[in-house]
């Protein structure tokens, strides 16, 4: 089946510092990259969608130059959490669309990245 | 009308028991309905989807029922086991979303053995 990785898998950061999370898809080529984030006994919640080779669309609420994301290639995405604070301790998540990004296409789902923010 | 709900948020059943997951959408447009499981920190890995073509679907020990009329689909969960004590997410996707996923609540299952 499709494979989904992220890096780091954990990360401990002092606030005021920047993050870099990674988003992979490793046997299939994803036009459409999802990010959410997860607090803790919580469903997930999107921050962006994220298409190769053009801006990112945030969801309502989601500071974009907080979270700066990047869809360089099919393959990889990136979300960096710049000037980090504690309240931006979460697990973070990535998914990937199987296909061509069309409303029924198969979603799968990075292992996550748990940021802590001293 | 974009909101899955999701029910119960939590639920507790003997090994070798049925585990029922319920949803309901009022999003009319939605054509995907997919169901996550969800392991202590780790990410969701993908069940079982159903579209609404057809009003069951199974896999294995996991069966989605679809009830295109109510807007409502359920996730049964045959001679549950001790390892399948996790979240369970459902979602929906379609219409305008391109391809994002609306999600459920979550129920935490434990199956006791």
């Amino acid at each position: 089946g499709a494979v989904v990785s992220q890096h780091p898998s954990r990360v401990i950061c002092k606030s005021g510092t920047s993050v870099k999370i990674e988003c992979r898809s490793l046997d299939f080529q994803a036009t459409t990259m999802f990010w959410y984030r997860q607090f803790p006994k919580q469903s997930l919640m999107l921050m962006a969608t994220s298409n190769e080779g053009s801006k990112a669309t945030y969801e309502q609420g989601v500071e974009k130059d907080k979270f700066l994301i990047n869809h360089a290639s099919l393959t990889l995405s990136t979300l960096t959490v710049t000037s980090a604070h504690p309240e931006d301790s979460s697990f973070y998540i990535c998914s990937a669309n199987s296909r061509a990004g069309g409303s029924t296409d198969t979603q799968y789902f990075g292992p996550g990245t748990r940021l802590t923010v001293l | 009308q974009q909101q899955v709900k999701q029910s119960p948020q939590s639920l507790i059943v003997q090994k070798g028991g049925i585990s029922i997951i319920n949803c309901a959408y009022e999003n009319t447009a939605f054509d995907y309905f997919p169901w996550y499981q969800q392991f202590p920190g780790k990410g969701p890995a993908l069940l079982i989807a159903i579209r609404p073509d057809v009003s069951e679907k199974k896999e294995g020990r996991f069966t989605i029922s679809f009830n295109k009329s109510a807007k409502q689909f359920s996730l049964h969960i045959m001679d549950s086991q001790p390892g399948d004590s996790a979240t369970y997410f459902c979602a929906a996707a379609g219409g305008t979303s391109y391809g994002k996923l609306t999600f459920g609540q979550g129920t935490i299952l434990t199956v006791h053995p």
